[in-house]
């Protein structure tokens, strides 16, 4: 069955510093999103992606944060200067239809 | 402001007895629901969902769950709790007409199961 991957699982970083989070939809999904979840609270919306732009964002995802379909099968999300509260847990989801299908998530532990 | 809720933040419940989360959504029109579940340290595994027709979905691992529109709600039961269902459970909504279909999600709900 088909599955939406991610990479790397855990990632930790100093504060400042760039990371790109890396995500691998499902082959045939159109539509792209990015989610986070800090630790103990609930899963907010980041941002959704569709034919190669940003279909809407959240007030989270704001100019240290972008996203990218660099080759067809990637979806990536850059923060530039990694702040302490973006310590998360951050899901990419895919979609052809209704149902979004969730990857295991990127633990990102910010130092 | 239009949201999700769950009134619960832990429930316990003793292991074979039965279980109801609740989850209630303030959006005018009937939205696609889903429900959720989070093994500690995992990912965020469907449990059912509900798009139109019959009120009452059933989903995997003996859960189901009735959208009642008359009380905006979207109730998950399960008649005999497992040690294992042990985990957190997020109730989502997909307002219908936006395009791009964001899901909004619940605080959760934290189900302790008790020998």
């Amino acid at each position: 069955e088909p599955e939406v991957t991610q990479t790397p699982s855990h990632q930790v970083t100093q504060m400042g510093q760039e990371v790109i989070l890396r995500c691998v939809p499902i082959s045939n999904h159109l539509y792209f999103y990015w989610y986070r979840q800090i630790l103990g609270q609930k899963v907010e919306f980041l941002v959704s992606f569709y034919n190669n732009e940003i279909s809407e964002k959240s007030e989270i995802f704001d100019d240290q944060f972008s996203v990218e379909r660099p080759d067809g099968s990637n979806f990536t999300l850059k923060i530039r200067s990694t702040k302490l509260e973006d310590s998360a847990m951050y899901f990419c989801a895919s979609r052809i239809d209704r149902e979004q299908f969730f990857g295991p998530g990127t633990r990102l532990t910010v130092l | 402001a239009q949201s999700v809720t769950q009134p619960d933040i832990h429930i316990t419940v003793s292991e074979g007895a039965s279980l109801e989360l609740r989850c209630n959504y303030s959006y005018g029109a009937t939205p696609y629901l889903f429900w959720y579940v989070q093994s500690p340290g995992q990912g965020l595994q469907l449990l059912l969902k509900y798009f139109s027709g019959d009120t009452l979905v059933q989903g995997i691992k003996g859960f189901e769950a009735e959208f009642k529109r008359s009380q905006s709600s979207f109730n998950l039961r399960k008649p005999s709790v497992h040690w294992s269902d042990a985990a957190e459970y997020f109730c989502a909504v997909v307002r219908l007409n936006t395009g791009f279909q964001k899901l909004v999600f619940g605080t959760g709900t934290r189900l302790l199961v008790s020998p």
